[in-house]
């Protein structure tokens, strides 16, 4: 097992394109979450996936982000119409489900993003 | 909502010195604690985690205590080294309002000198 494998690490876009990123989370890890790290700060939730589905969203999440995890496995994130304020370092990380709350999760070593 | 509040950096110290990195938290009940290092470059590292009160949590030689009374899991190490430098994260996990997530800190940069 190699960790939370994360896809790619770096990407610089004109502001106004789309991009999409990938993350393959540990196998037998089946929630799966992204945050967004801007510089300075700490990480900040934006979605998470039990399987397939997707429980929840943050209000961070606009219109023009969008995540799937169509099989349950790997997961991508794509934003559309990307905006300078879209730079940041998008995490990925993943946990073993079970109901217990005292996990910790792996996490990738992210992609980051610049709109110029 | 759950919160987590840190004390600000960058923090310098020489190496061998006392670490303390102040951590407090709002949150509903007994959430989880945790504390993640990153270095530059990378992604985060669970560095120790404590789940009840009174729980101290350890690793390479930090150590963290979990105090409710005081909701304050602040991270110490005796001794630092040169190679400890890196932005450190108070986090937890909730047991309600959304508690399948992390909240973090702003993160509080290490620099250790020789």
């Amino acid at each position: 097992d190699t960790g939370v494998s994360q896809d790619p690490r770096h990407k610089i876009t004109k502001r106004g394109q789309n991009v999409t990123f990938r993350c393959d989370p540990i196998s037998e890890h089946n929630r799966l979450y992204w945050y967004r790290q801007t510089l300075g700060q700490g990480p900040e939730f934006l979605t998470y996936f039990q399987n397939e589905a997707q429980l929840e969203k943050s209000r961070l999440l606009s219109d023009r982000f969008s995540a799937e995890r169509p099989k349950g496995s790997f997961s991508t994130l794509e934003i559309q119409r990307t905006e300078q304020g879209d730079s940041a370092m998008y995490l990925c990380a993943s946990t073993p489900a079970g109901g217990q709350i005292n996990y910790g999760y792996t996490f990738g070593s992210g992609t980051r993003l610049t709109v110029v | 909502g759950n919160s987590v509040t840190q004390m600000e950096g960058p923090v310098t110290l020489s190496e061998e010195a006392f670490l303390t990195i102040n951590c407090t938290y709002t949150a509903t009940g007994y959430p989880s604690l945790f504390w993640y290092v990153q270095y530059p470059g990378e992604g985060l590292q669970l560095l120790l985690k404590a789940t009840k009160a009174d729980d101290k949590g350890s690793n390479k030689g930090f150590e963290a205590t979990y105090r409710k009374e005081t909701t304050s899991f602040h991270l110490e190490k005796g001794s630092v080294q040169v190679s400890d430098s890196a932005v450190y994260f108070c986090a937890l996990r909730g047991l309600t309002g959304g508690g399948n997530k992390l909240t973090f800190g702003t993160g509080t940069q290490l620099k250790v000198e020789l």
